[in-house]
């Protein structure tokens, strides 16, 4: 079975640019979810999408940041303008939705964002 | 208070040691429990599920004590491949929402 594909694996950028990430879930994974990892820290739920409605984004700064999954597959990531705390690893992860092992989570490789 | 605290390390420990990592959490209304494991530069992935009861898997064994909200790992006879950190995670409730500790470094030694 496929794992969950992000692109690119590493991107850098200087302040105030635009960035993309995108992300493949695992085929049939009903949710999607986007997190932030800092050095030093443990992941950051930013968005959570089921299928292509959001369940939760309490902690993505909408001023800045932007996720979307319009057929409820594949999902980007964007952030505009850029800050050098935005500095981190951008990681995608999925899983099945009504199944005993819904609770474990597939993450992708990341995508590592420098902000100079 | 972050929600998920655990001790940073590093844990340093010679092959074959036993080494615990505790964990505790501030939300009484967290339903599930699981330790993931990330290699340095990858991505996290599930190591164990943590149950009231106990749970073991080889030299892997979790606990979980919901009066005191802990958590705990325990690595038997260590290995060089053990070296990773190790993350602390609960599940808060109906949508699946995970919340990571900041993990703890283990580095097994030679």
């Amino acid at each position: 079975e496929a794992g969950v594909a992000q692109s690119p694996r590493y991107k850098i950028i200087e302040k105030r640019q635009s960035v993309a990430f995108w992300c493949n879930p695992i085929s049939g994974h009903a949710t999607l979810y986007w997190y932030q990892q800092i050095l030093g820290q443990g992941p950051k739920l930013l968005i959570q999408f089921q299928n292509n409605g959001v369940v939760d984004d309490s902690q993505l700064p909408k001023d800045r940041f932007s996720a979307e999954r319009l057929k409820g597959v594949d999902s980007t990531l964007k952030i505009q303008p850029a800050k050098l705390e935005d500095s981190a690893v951008y990681l995608c992860a999925s899983s099945p939705l009504n199944r005993a092992s819904s609770y474990e989570q597939y993450f992708g490789p990341g995508t590592r964002l420098t902000v100079t | 208070r972050k929600e998920v605290e655990q001790d940073p390390g590093p844990f340093n420990v010679p092959e074959g040691a036993t080494v615990a990592f505790n964990c505790t959490y501030s939300n009484s209304a967290s339903q599930s429990f699981f330790w993931y494991r990330q290699d340095c530069r990858k991505e996290p992935k599930l190591l164990m599920s943590v149950y009231s009861s106990g749970n073991e898997d080889g030299r892997f064994t979790a606990q979980l004590n919901r009066a005191s909200q802990y958590i705990s790992l325990l690595i038997r006879d260590s290995k060089l491949s053990d070296s990773a950190t190790y993350l602390c995670v609960v599940n808060r409730g109906a949508t699946n929402k995970l919340i990571f500790g900041t993990g703890t470094l283990l580095a097994v030694q030679p």
